[in-house]
Formats: structure tokens, C-alpha cells, sequence
């Protein structure tokens, strides 16, 4: 089975850094995909990382480590329109498996 | 410049009416999936296929059907709706290529119940 955690709720200010963890514990690993979410919007993909370390996008950025099942999304320079759901996937094969997400608020 | 396209956007069902959830991209995309998406539980995968003719069960396929007749479309069937299929349905797709393919959701469909 898949097993992928993520914290529930978080809440950051304007212009500030926010990091969204992610466990997981799967049967199978071809990589690790951040999805963005609006509220009554559909998932838009974020990142991807099938290596350890770390890849940057923007005011965005992911990191991987493999051998601790573990990866996290930094937001940086936080912006309103940062507040969102986001949600950790893992690929098995041509499979995602989700997290429940993580709803980030953004407040001024 | 389409993507996936989801029809309806919005529907209410009397229990144990039948229904199809339309699903058509046109990326020429292999893999295509439907999800549900209930509050606290994330997405979770109903039923998959990897290219025509081909289709898999994924975590929750009791109650649902899917088919895949062409590339580009990929309905889904609720047999005799039940309350418990009140949910959020998104259909998504990707190509099989390369591992780095993101999946492309449709804007969903908002199904009730009654």
C-alpha cells in the first residue's frame, strides 16, 4: 500500500518563506510531483524530483531524499494569491498516489 | 489549446440512477485516469488505462466502469449512483515517455447524490 503524509493546515504572511513536508512510504518510487490546487480549481503541476537534492523553480523549489522517504515545497516571497491547497504525489510506475494536502493561507 | 476536457461540470443524480462522466483530451496522450476527490482524503484513483483498450482497477473502482475505446476518450460510468459517490471527479492524462510527464487534470466534475 501507499502511505503519503502531509501536514494539514498551514498559515504564513506575505513576503514570507513557508515549507510544506512530505513523508511517504510507498511500494515502488519513479518520482515525486508537487501539484497546486485553487479552491474549486484543478491540480496544477509544480515540480518533480526523481533524484536527491534540491531543484528550483522561481519562488519555488523542491527537495528529495530518496533514502528518508521524505521531500518538502518551499514557497518563498509569499504572495495572496500563494494561498492554495498543495499536494504531494508519488509515481509508481505510470500511477499517482496523493497526499491529503496541504492548505496554505496566506495572510497580509 | 483544449487539454482535457470534462462534461459535465456539474451534476445531481437520484440514488441508483446511472450516469457517464465524459473525459477527451487531445494531447495524444497515453495514460489517462479518473480520480475522486473527497474532503481530508486527497485524490484517490478510481480506474486507469494505459493506452486503448487497456484499462486497470486503481484504489476505489467498486460501483464505477470505464472503457477505452480511443485514445482521446476515457468515460466513466457510475452503474447505480449511491450517496456515498457524492464527490469532486477529475479526469487527468499523460504521456508514458518519460517519468517526468506531469498528469494534465481536467477541470472536474461536481457530482451529488441525493
Amino acid at each position: 500500500g501507499q502511505n503519503i503524509d502531509q501536514p494539514t493546515e498551514m498559515t504564513a504572511t506575505e513576503g514570507a518563506i513557508v515549507q510544506i513536508n512530505c513523508t511517504y512510504q510507498t511500494s515502488g518510487f519513479n518520482g515525486l510531483f508537487w501539484y497546486q490546487q485553487h479552491a474549486g480549481e484543478a491540480p496544477t503541476f509544480l515540480s518533480y524530483n526523481v533524484l536527491d537534492g534540491l531543484e528550483e523553480k522561481g519562488r519555488f523549489s523542491s527537495f528529495l531524499s530518496r533514502s528518508k522517504g521524505y521531500s518538502y515545497l518551499l514557497l518563498k516571497e509569499l504572495q495572496m494569491k500563494d494561498s492554495a491547497s498543495y499536494l504531494c504525489a508519488v509515481r509508481t510506475d505510470y500511477k499517482l498516489s496523493f497526499g491529503a494536502g496541504t492548505t496554505v493561507t496566506v495572510r497580509a | 489549446n483544449a487539454g482535457v476536457t470534462q462534461t459535465p461540470k456539474f451534476q445531481v443524480l437520484k440514488t441508483g440512477q446511472s450516469m457517464t462522466l465524459q473525459c477527451a483530451q487531445d494531447m495524444n496522450h497515453e495514460y489517462m485516469s479518473w480520480y475522486r476527490q473527497d474532503p481530508g482524503m486527497g485524490l484517490r484513483l478510481i480506474h486507469y488505462s494505459v493506452g486503448a483498450g487497456i484499462t486497470d482497477q486503481g484504489e476505489v473502482p467498486n460501483g464505477y466502469n470505464v472503457s477505452r475505446s480511443t485514445t482521446e476518450d476515457f468515460p466513466l460510468r457510475l452503474l447505480s449512483a449511491a450517496p456515498s459517490q457524492t464527490s469532486v471527479y477529475f479526469c487527468a492524462s499523460s504521456s508514458i515517455d518519460r517519468l517526468n510527464q506531469p498528469q494534465h487534470f481536467g477541470d472536474g466534475t461536481r457530482l451529488s447524490i441525493l
